[in-house]
C-alpha cells in the first residue's frame, strides 16, 4: 500500500536548522509531487511548498522563501525538507504528502494546477526552544 | 494574500446532517478538496475534485460547489465523524496551495 514514513521528532535551538525526511513506498516516487505542510500547536494547516521528485524542481510558499530547501534522493525514494534559521514560532508538526495534479481555468482555457494530497506522512514534531 | 474562509465550528446531533462551507474568490476557477483530521493524527482526504469520494470514505460524505463556495456535507452524522475539517485549493494563479482555517465538527 502507498505509505509515507517520516523521520523522528527533533528538538532544536533558535537559529539552528532542521532536516526532516519522508520515505515513500508502494508507488512510483518520481511520478507524483511531494508537498510539505506544517501545523503549529492548536493551529491550522500551512502549506510550505513542493518538489517534483522527477526533475528536482521546487515551488516554495512566499513565507518560507530563503529559509526552506526541499530535496530528494530518487535512489531511496526519499524526500527531504530543511528549514533554517529556526525561531520559536517554527515549533510545529511537519507533514509530507503525495500530491496529485489539479486544474485551473483561465478564460475558458484549462491549465494544470495544484491538486489534492493523499496520503500524508505521520508527521514529525519539531520543537524550537532555547 | 488569498484566503479560504470556513466557519470555526459546526455542531450537530447524531443522525443529523452537517454542512461545512468554504468560500474563496478563486474557487470558480479550480477544484477544492476536503480533509478530516482527528486529534493527534495526520489529515485524511475525504473529498477531491469538489465532489469525488476516495475509496474507503463512507458514502455519507459528499461535496458540492456553487460559485465562490464549496460545501462538505456529512449525512447521518456519527460520533466518529467528530474532527477538524479543512478545505484546500490554490490561489488565483494556481501555483500556491491554500488551506481554509479549519472547522471543528462537534457531535452533540
Amino acid at each position: 500500500q502507498v505509505q509515507l514514513v517520516q523521520s523522528g521528532a527533533e528538538v532544536k535551538k533558535p537559529g539552528a536548522s532542521v532536516k526532516v525526511s519522508c520515505k515513500a513506498s508502494g508507488y512510483t516516487f518520481t511520478g507524483y509531487y511531494m508537498h510539505w505542510v506544517r501545523q503549529a500547536p492548536g493551529q491550522g494547516l500551512e502549506w510550505m511548498g513542493r518538489i517534483n521528485p522527477n526533475s528536482g524542481g521546487t515551488n516554495y510558499a512566499q513565507k518560507f522563501q530563503g529559509r526552506v530547501t526541499m530535496t530528494r534522493d530518487t535512489s531511496i525514494s526519499t524526500a527531504y525538507m530543511e528549514l533554517s534559521r529556526l525561531r520559536s514560532d517554527d515549533t510545529a508538526v511537519y507533514y509530507c504528502a503525495r500530491g496529485f495534479q489539479g486544474m485551473i481555468t483561465f478564460g475558458g482555457v484549462i491549465a494544470p494546477g495544484e491538486g489534492w494530497f493523499d496520503p500524508w506522512g505521520q508527521g514529525t514534531l519539531v520543537t524550537v526552544s532555547s | 494574500s488569498y484566503e479560504l474562509t470556513q466557519p470555526p465550528s459546526v455542531s450537530v446531533s447524531p443522525g443529523q446532517t452537517a454542512r461545512i462551507t468554504c468560500s474563496g474568490d478563486a474557487l470558480p476557477k479550480q477544484y477544492a478538496y476536503w480533509y478530516q483530521q482527528k486529534p493527534g493524527q495526520a489529515p485524511v482526504l475525504v473529498i477531491y475534485k469538489d465532489s469525488e469520494r476516495p475509496s474507503g470514505i463512507p458514502e455519507r460524505f459528499s461535496g458540492s460547489s456553487s460559485g465562490t463556495t464549496v460545501t462538505l456535507t456529512i449525512s447521518g452524522v456519527q460520533a466518529e465523524d467528530e474532527a477538524d475539517y479543512y478545505c484546500q485549493s490554490a490561489d488565483s494563479s494556481g501555483t500556491s496551495v491554500v488551506f481554509g482555517g479549519g472547522t471543528k465538527l462537534t457531535v452533540l
